[in-house]
């Protein structure tokens, strides 16, 4: 059973370009959140998705970031007219059952993906 | 405004002997928290939690303790073992509609020398 994949690992984007992260859940998971770790921080709430909702975007800034989780590929978090202050860690959970226990709604996260923008 | 508190960035201990990673919080309405590992270039690993209605909780060799009064609990490792090092965070679950929402801490560097 794979775990989350992210991808790109890496990515490298100047001012003003679009960004576009990508998040395939584990199997059978389908509760999607994306966390934000800016350098010396610890992990940042983004948003929280399921199939074709979007169910919390608290943690997302109103504008240039939107995130998205179709009914089928992966879940997609984009940021448009991308700026230094982007330059961060994406990490992509997972979950069976919604929450952020330690049962059925442990969050599985993914390698992360890391944006650098010039 | 950070509500999850690790105010240790490193911590390096010897082999066999005991690891103690601190958290604070500041929010009341947490009901339950978990400690995630880190490695280099990987995401977090959920490690063992505990919730709010406790005051303990045993895994092998990892045991969470929580003094909610205190708004503080403790990662206790022992015996630390090389393979123990990484980066380890401190996470707080909010109650009710936002059970979902992870709060992290910035994380505490732990090195175990052989």
């Amino acid at each position: 059973n794979a775990g989350v994949m992210q991808n790109p690992r890496h990515l490298v984007r100047r001012r003003g370009q679009e960004a576009r992260l990508r998040c395939s859940p584990m199997k059978g998971h389908s509760h999607v959140y994306w966390y934000r770790q800016l350098p010396e921080e610890g992990l940042k709430f983004m948003v929280y998705l399921q199939k074709e909702n979007i169910i919390d975007e608290s943690g997302m800034p109103k504008e240039r970031f939107s995130a998205e989780f179709p009914k089928e590929g992966p879940s997609i978090l984009r940021i448009q007219q991308v700026v230094r202050g982007d330059s961060a860690a994406y990490f992509c959970a997972s979950s069976p059952n919604a929450g952020a226990g330690a049962g059925t709604d442990t969050q599985y996260f993914g390698p992360g993906t890391r944006l650098t923008v010039l | 405004d950070q509500q999850v508190k690790q105010n240790s960035p490193s911590l390096s201990v010897q082999e066999g002997r005991i690891s103690i990673l601190n958290c604070d919080y500041t929010n009341s309405m947490f009901d339950y928290f978990l400690w995630y590992k880190k490695y280099p270039a990987e995401g977090p690993t959920f490690l063992i939690s505990i919730s709010s209605i406790k005051d303990k909780n045993e895994d092998g060799r990892f045991t969470v303790f929580l003094n909610k009064s205190a708004k503080h609990l403790s990662l206790h490792i022992v015996p630390s073992q090389p393979g123990d090092s990484a980066v380890y965070f401190c996470a707080a679950r909010g109650s009710g509609g936002s059970n979902y929402k992870l709060t992290f801490g910035k994380g505490t560097l732990l090195t175990v020398n052989p």
